[in-house]
């Protein structure tokens, strides 16, 4: 069955620092993997998305993620964090049909001044 | 841009009680999503649609029941609602051909 992990619950880092969130997916075909953001009170909101193709993907916010597909991964990342970044961020990956989602459980990222 | 609005952004009600839960989005998308988000969880789909009248179920139906009768409203329904459906319910929609699904604000629910 597919799945997602993201072994990271909580992680602190502090403002200006790089972030690096783990996703890691179980999949039979090539998967469509995704990353989504959630600011307290509110609904998901799309990071990024990879398909096919280059498997470094921009999204926005200054986030990136990169697909390997050896290791089973799609990682997000930032190279400097900005205090508006404390959020809980979701992997997902695209199951059958009907662009149905499966989600990983989140990472809660909180940011130190 | 695409717009998922949910009727309320909080609902507490009591067990026993009929709930609906109603979604509208205003990009004439097929696809529409009920999902509920726990703590520790993510999100778990309950139910999606993919055209008017037509519904399947997700990964945790028992307990829900859904309603298409409109292309932009989907609504999420508990017959009898229990405690343990105390939950964020978040609805989002796709198109038929895309990709990405677009998130409403969700409704936090409490079963009194």
């Amino acid at each position: 069955a597919q799945s997602v992990t993201q072994p990271d619950i909580h992680i602190t880092v502090s403002e200006g620092a790089s972030l690096e969130l783990r996703c890691n997916y179980s999949y039979g075909a090539t998967p469509y993997l995704f990353w989504y953001v959630q600011s307290p009170g509110q609904g998901l909101q799309l990071l990024l998305k990879y398909f096919s193709g280059d498997t470094l993907v921009q999204g926005i916010k200054g986030f990136e993620a990169e697909f390997k597909r050896s290791q089973s991964s799609f990682n997000l990342r930032k190279p400097s964090v900005h205090w508006s970044d404390a959020a809980e961020y979701f992997c997902a990956v695209a199951s059958g049909g009907y662009n149905k989602l499966i989600f990983g459980a989140g990472t809660r990222l909180a940011v130190h001044p | 841009d695409v717009k998922v609005t949910q009727s309320s952004r909080y609902l507490v009600k009591r067990t026993g009680e009929k709930v609906f839960l109603e979604c509208v989005q205003d990009m004439d998308h097929e696809n529409m999503f009920w999902y509920r988000q726990d703590p520790g969880l993510g999100l778990r789909l309950i139910y999606f649609s993919y055209d008017v009248k037509m519904k399947e179920k997700g990964d945790i139906p028992e307990g829900y029941s859904v309603s298409r009768e409109k292309k932009e409203r989907f609504s999420l329904i508990l017959e009898s609602a229990s405690t343990n459906q105390t939950s964020m319910y978040l609805c989002a929609s796709s198109s038929i051909a895309g990709d990405t699904q677009y998130f409403g604000p969700g409704t936090r629910l409490t079963v009194l």
